[in-house]
Formats: C-alpha cells, sequence, structure tokens
C-alpha cells in the first residue's frame, strides 16, 4: 500500500513568489493534515481536514496561507507570497478519521527555501 | 497554553546501553501520547503509543511510561543499536481552541548511538 505522497520534495524559490504543495493521503484516510516543521522543531500543525472540510484552521497565517481539498481526496497548500521566514519542511499526514488516538502517517515533506 | 516539554535535546549513548527521553505536558486533559521517530532526511514514524488508561506499555526494546498526576511521560529503549540514531518527537493530544483535539510535538531529542 503506497503510504502518504507528496510533491515536490523540494522547492527553492524567491521572496514575493507564490508556491503550491500536493498532498495525496493514504486511501481511505479521512482525515487530512498539514504541518510545519522548522529546523530543530517539532511539526505544528497548520490545518486538518475531515472529508473535504476545513475542521481546524487557527494556525495557518490567513493573510498568506491557503490550502484545499476540494473531493476529499488530495490537497494543495499554497503561500502566496512567500517570505524568508516560511523556509522550513512542509508535512501532510493523514488518518482513518479525527479520533486522536488514530495513527497519523506522514508524508516525506517538502523542503522550502526562500532566498 | 498548548505546550509539551522535551528533553534532553541531544543524547548520545553506547551501543547497548539505555536511552531514556522525557516529556510534560500542560493540558490535564491529554489523553493519547504518540511517540515519533524521524531519521535524517525521512518522515516521522510513529513507534510507540500510549492512552491516559494505561501506565506502561512495551514493545519490544521500546518503552512507554505516564505519568497522568505529574503529567509527564517517557520513552525508554535498551540495548541501542546504531539504527536507533535518530530524532524521536514526543506528542500529546490536546484540544485546541476549536475544540478539536489535535497533537502538540514536543521540540525533539537527536539521539546518537556509537557502536
Amino acid at each position: 500500500e503506497a503510504g502518504v505522497v507528496q510533491s515536490p520534495r523540494y522547492k527553492i524559490i524567491e521572496k514575493k513568489q507564490p508556491v503550491a504543495f500536493w498532498c495525496n493521503p493514504i486511501s481511505g484516510h479521512n482525515t487530512l493534515y498539514w504541518y510545519l516543521q522548522n529546523l530543530g522543531q517539532g511539526p505544528e500543525l497548520l490545518i486538518r481536514y475531515e472529508n473535504e472540510e476545513a475542521v481546524d484552521d487557527s494556525q495557518l497565517p490567513k493573510d498568506r496561507f491557503s490550502a484545499e481539498r476540494l473531493k476529499g481526496v488530495d490537497s494543495t497548500l499554497k503561500i502566496q507570497p512567500a517570505e524568508l521566514g516560511d523556509s522550513a519542511v512542509y508535512l501532510c499526514a493523514s488518518s482513518l478519521d479525527r479520533a486522536a488516538y488514530n495513527e497519523q502517517f506522514f508524508g516525506p515533506g517538502t523542503r522550502l527555501t526562500v532566498l | 497554553g498548548e505546550n509539551v516539554e522535551q528533553h534532553p535535546s541531544t543524547l548520545s549513548v553506547q551501543e547497548g546501553d539505555s536511552a531514556v527521553i522525557k516529556c510534560t505536558y500542560s493540558d490535564s486533559a491529554s489523553n493519547y501520547f504518540p511517540w515519533y521517530k524521524q531519521e535524517l532526511g525521512k518522515r516521522p514514524q510513529l513507534i510507540i503509543d500510549i492512552r491516559s488508561n494505561v501506565g506502561e506499555k512495551k514493545d519490544q526494546r521500546i518503552a512507554v511510561t505516564l505519568n497522568k498526576t505529574a503529567k509527564h511521560f517517557s520513552l525508554h529503549i535498551t540495548e541501542t543499536q546504531p539504527e536507533d540514531s535518530a530524532v524521536y518527537f514526543c506528542a500529546a493530544s490536546m484540544f485546541g481552541d476549536t475544540g478539536f483535539q489535535k497533537l502538540v510535538f514536543g521540540t525533539g531529542t537527536r539521539l546518537l548511538v556509537s557502536p
């Protein structure tokens, strides 16, 4: 069974440019998460989806970040415009449903570098 | 507030020794505590977890203990091997402002096992 798939794996852009990350969760997983992982830190939740509904986006900087999960399967996270401080690894994860004790399976992440 | 503290930040042991990583959490309502292992450049992977109705759980060389009164939990690795070298993250389920439970991660412990 394929795990969580993310693309691209690496992205280098100049500040003020837009960037988008894509995630395909494990088949059958209703809950999808986007996390931000700064160097030397643990993952921090940006947004969580239950099917196509964003149920927790309180940590998403909405002035420049947006996300969607139109058909309740794959998801896109966008930053526009990117800032230097956005350089980090963006992790996508999925779980069977929203229960906290369900294992979250992580993707390999997208490493973003903003110059 | 939502907080998980993790210590130590780095841990160096000789092969065959034991390693212990400790975490404390702030929310007395937390009821699920997973541990993730992240090898360099790879995705975080769940290695063991414990729920609040259990005080200890063991899986081969790995064990986790939970003290709900003191609000801390620990990861114990016995007979360490070089392939145990990685960054380990603890996490605790917490209710955010939206009323949904989410995982809050510690800052990670870099474990180095020397042959």
